[in-house]
């Protein structure tokens, strides 16, 4: 079945690094690929999302790539502020019309002024 | 953005009782609701899809005599989790999809079982 592997954390940044969330999927056809983020006490929010093969999700300073040949949709930020501390999620929804959203373990991001 | 809203945020309840956790869709109208349980430092896990006015679909492994799902109206989705044991501690996450064509899922602010 599908699955989607994101990098263990929690991760520690100071303010202003480079920052990135690896995440690896499993998945038959092509996929829809997600990035959710969950601020202390809120719902998820979707962050960001790719619907097909080299296409680039971007939102907030934050970019993926849909990488089919690496099955990879790591999450990039060049420089982290303190207000992106929060829990990140990847997910992918499996295509022909399947609305179940798969998710990672989750990778908590803390940043340190 | 839409909202979804989730009551309680959480409760503590003892051993064999029954609890009900709503999800609203505040300010649209969801045919579509999913019901979500997280464990500590693990990810979602989807229990149910729901839908307006029909019965839910449950994922494998989910006992739908225990987490009885109701899908009334547009805007409300009900999970009751009923006997409620310790194992059933939990986060428990609503999300509804926007209909018309999009595939974005609005998360609720999930609410935390704790049973004694």
């Amino acid at each position: 079945g599908d699955s989607v592997t994101q990098m263990e954390g929690p991760v520690t940044l100071s303010e202003e690094a480079f920052l990135t969330i690896n995440c690896t999927y499993t998945a038959t056809g092509y996929p829809s690929l997600f990035w959710y983020v969950q601020y202390p006490g809120e719902g998820l929010q979707l962050l960001l999302k790719a619907t097909k093969a080299d296409d680039k999700g971007s939102n907030k300073g934050f970019e993926a790539t849909y990488r089919k040949e690496t099955t990879s949709f790591h999450l990039e930020k060049g420089s982290v502020q303190v207000s992106d501390s929060a829990v990140y999620f990847c997910a992918l929804r499996g295509n022909f019309g399947n609305e179940k959203l798969t998710f990672g373990t989750g990778t908590r991001l803390t940043i340190i002024p | 953005g839409a909202v979804v809203s989730q009551h309680p945020s959480r409760v503590i309840c003892k051993s064999g009782t029954s609890v009900k956790i709503e999800c609203r869709s505040l300010d649209f109208q969801a045919t579509t609701m999913f019901w979500y349980r997280q464990f500590p430092k693990q990810s979602l896990m989807l229990m149910a899809t729901s839908n307006e006015g029909s019965k839910a679909t449950y994922e494998q492994g989910v006992e739908k005599d225990k987490f009885l799902i109701n899908h009334a109206s547009l805007t409300l989705s009900t999970l009751t989790v009923t006997s409620a044991h310790p194992e059933d501690s939990s986060f428990y996450i609503c999300s509804a999809r926007v209909p018309a064509g999009t595939d974005t899922q609005y998360f609720g602010p999930g609410t935390r079982l704790t049973v004694l």
